[in-house]
Formats: structure tokens, C-alpha cells, sequence
């Protein structure tokens, strides 16, 4: 079965330092991953994906995340947080595996970024 | 273009009622996905549909059924509303493809008292 973890409930910048997201997958074969944002009372909005090729992947906003097949990671990154990044991410994972849950979009249980000024 | 439809936004239920939320998209996606989101339990996925005419249960299915009435509308139905059931239901979809990314409706946002 696939999987995320995001072992961080929350995580808090100050304005104008770089800030981490972290997010670990379990999957059997190659991963296909995403991260996704959340404002107070919206949907969510994707920011970025990856599913093959570089390691640091470009996003929306600013965001990039890195890839890491040894130590199965996806950590969100961004060099110099702002105020407006306040919001709730979510790590998610497609279901590959062969079967009724071909194609199935997991997510972990997301993390509360708070940008201080 | 308005991407994911849901409706309503909001919708208080007595203990036992019933009602169907409806979502529709208009980006040709063949899959769809109604999830709930509970504080400190991200999104749960309750039913998907890979395509037209199909569905299949998701991790928490109990109490709900669903309908993709056609490649467009995918609805969700609580047939007996409980207090467990309160939270904020979110319907997505995306074009076929493992490396697509999902898009998501604005969310509703249900009480059952």
C-alpha cells in the first residue's frame, strides 16, 4: 500500500528565513508524489509534483521540493518564507499498485505553516 | 471555466436525516473523488471513481454512497445522517493518468447535530 507521513503538525518561520515541509512515502516502485496548499475555508491547490527525472522539483509561489529516494523523502522548500505562506500543506501519494486502488490519490494528515513577521 | 463545482456550502442535518452532495466538473476528467477533512487527520479518502460507471470504497466508505451520474457529476449521500459524519467534504478530479494532478472544489463544510 502507498503512504505518506508529514511527522511535523506544525511548523513556524520567521518571515524572510527558509523554510522546510517534511514529508516521507512509503510505496512499492517508483513514487509518484505531489504537494498541495490550503488556505482558511478553500480547496486545496496543487503546488508541485514529482514523478521522474531531477531530484529538486519547481513549483507555484516560489516552492520547490526535493526528492530523496534513499531516505524516501519529498521535503517542501522554499528559500525565503513571507507572511502569505501561512497556510496548511498536504503531502500526497498516487496509488499504483495493480488493483482496485489503481490511481488512488493518498495524503497525509498535512502541516500548519506559520510565518511570523 | 470553473473546475470543481460543489454544492452546498454549507449544511447543518439533524441526527438521521439524509442528503446528497453534489459535484460536478467541467475539465473532462475521467476520475473523480469525494474526501473528508477532520482536524489532525488530513484528507480520507471515502469513495472513488476511475470513470464513468465505476466506483469503489476508500478508506472510511461507512455511511455513504455515491453516484457518478455521468462523466461530469459525482455525488456523494448520507441516507442517515450521525454526529461522527460532521466534518468538511471535499470533492476532486483528474484527467487519466498516474502523474496528473487532482483538482479540488471549494468544500463542504456539514454539521449533524
Amino acid at each position: 500500500a502507498q503512504s505518506v507521513a508529514q511527522p511535523e503538525d506544525q511548523v513556524n518561520v520567521a518571515e524572510g528565513n527558509p523554510l522546510t515541509v517534511k514529508c516521507t512515502y512509503s510505496v512499492s516502485g517508483n513514487p509518484y508524489l505531489f504537494w498541495y496548499v490550503q488556505y482558511p475555508n478553500r480547496g486545496l491547490q496543487f503546488l508541485l509534483k514529482y514523478i521522474t527525472g531531477d531530484n529538486l522539483v519547481k513549483g507555484s509561489y516560489g516552492f520547490e521540493a526535493e526528492f530523496n529516494k534513499s531516505q524516501t523523502s519529498f521535503h517542501l522548500k522554499k528559500p525565503s518564507a513571507l507572511v502569505s505562506d501561512s497556510a496548511l500543506y498536504f503531502c500526497a501519494v498516487r496509488d499504483l499498485d495493480r488493483g482496485s486502488t489503481l490511481g488512488r490519490l493518498y495524503f497525509g494528515r498535512g502541516t500548519q505553516l506559520t510565518v511570523w513577521p | 471555466n470553473a473546475g470543481v463545482t460543489q454544492t452546498p456550502k454549507f449544511q447543518v442535518l439533524k441526527t438521521g436525516q439524509s442528503m446528497t452532495l453534489q459535484c460536478a466538473q467541467d475539465m473532462n476528467h475521467n476520475s473523480m473523488y469525494w474526501y473528508r477533512q477532520d482536524p489532525g487527520m488530513g484528507l480520507r479518502l471515502i469513495y472513488y471513481s476511475a470513470s464513468e460507471g465505476t466506483t469503489d470504497k476508500g478508506e472510511v466508505p461507512n455511511g455513504y454512497n455515491v453516484s457518478r451520474l455521468n462523466k461530469r457529476e459525482f455525488s456523494l449521500r448520507l441516507e442517515s445522517a450521525a454526529p461522527s459524519q460532521t466534518s468538511v467534504y471535499f470533492c476532486a478530479s483528474n484527467r487519466q493518468g498516474a502523474g496528473t494532478e487532482a483538482f479540488f472544489g471549494q468544500g463542504t463544510r456539514l454539521t449533524v447535530v
